[in-house]
């Protein structure tokens, strides 16, 4: 079956630095890789989304990348602001879309 | 205007009761899924719908029942309520872009 590993422990950075987040899978290839944000009490929101034959995409001070030989993505947050602080979320497509794996997310906490 | 809303947002009953969450999108897409997060954060999906027809169902219990009366609806009953049922339930939805939109959450605590 399908796993998707995140780290698991909290990734605390200083503002203005950059936080990268890891997002590993197994046992597939799939066709594209979601990135959602989650603050506590609400749904997952979308971030970004990457296709396989794309390496980077960025959106303002986000960035992913995806290496399908590795099988990871990296979730780049630039000039970090407390804002940022979050748990972000991947999210792996199968079965033509109509079913999604999540990873366990990682909480970043940016201090002041 | 709220794209996936749920009701209610908390939900806290007795064991061996029904229950039963509704979920609606005005976005116009076409597949609608219910998610289950627990305690520890994993998002996990129970059910997938398209076009009111149920797609995936991740071997869940009968006691859930997903009832889709159009796109826009996508209803959650449980019969029998178990303690291991208390969780956040996530609706959500999806176009052809390829992102999901979730509602609010619902939690759910069972006594």
């Amino acid at each position: 079956s399908q796993k998707i590993e995140q780290n698991s422990e909290a990734l605390n950075i200083q503002e203005g630095k950059t936080a990268t987040l890891t997002c590993n899978y197994t046992n597939y290839s799939p066709a594209y890789l979601q990135w959602y944000r989650q603050d506590p009490g609400r749904g997952p929101v979308f971030l970004l989304l990457i296709r396989e034959n794309e390496k980077e995409k960025r959106k303002e001070r986000l960035k992913v990348t995806f290496d399908t030989t590795l099988k990871q993505s990296l979730f780049h947050i630039t000039a970090s602001q407390p804002a940022d602080s979050a748990t972000y979320l991947c999210a792996l497509p199968l079965y033509n879309f109509n079913k999604f794996y999540f990873g366990s997310g990682t909480k970043l906490n940016v201090k002041p | 205007d709220t794209a996936v809303s749920q009701t209610p947002k908390y939900l806290v009953t007795q064991m061996g009761n029904d229950k039963s969450i509704k979920c609606e999108q005005n976005l116009g897409h076409d597949t609608m899924y219910w998610y289950k997060q627990d305690s520890k954060k994993f998002l996990k999906i129970m059910f997938s719908y398209n076009n009111k027809e149920l797609i995936i169902n991740e071997t869940v219990p009968n006691r859930f029942s997903p009832k889709s009366p159009d796109k826009a609806h996508l209803n959650l009953h449980i019969n029998s309520l178990e303690l291991g049922d208390s969780a956040v339930y996530f609706c959500a939805s999806m176009g052809s872009t390829d992102t999901q939109y979730f509602g609010p959450g619902t939690r759910l605590t069972v006594l």
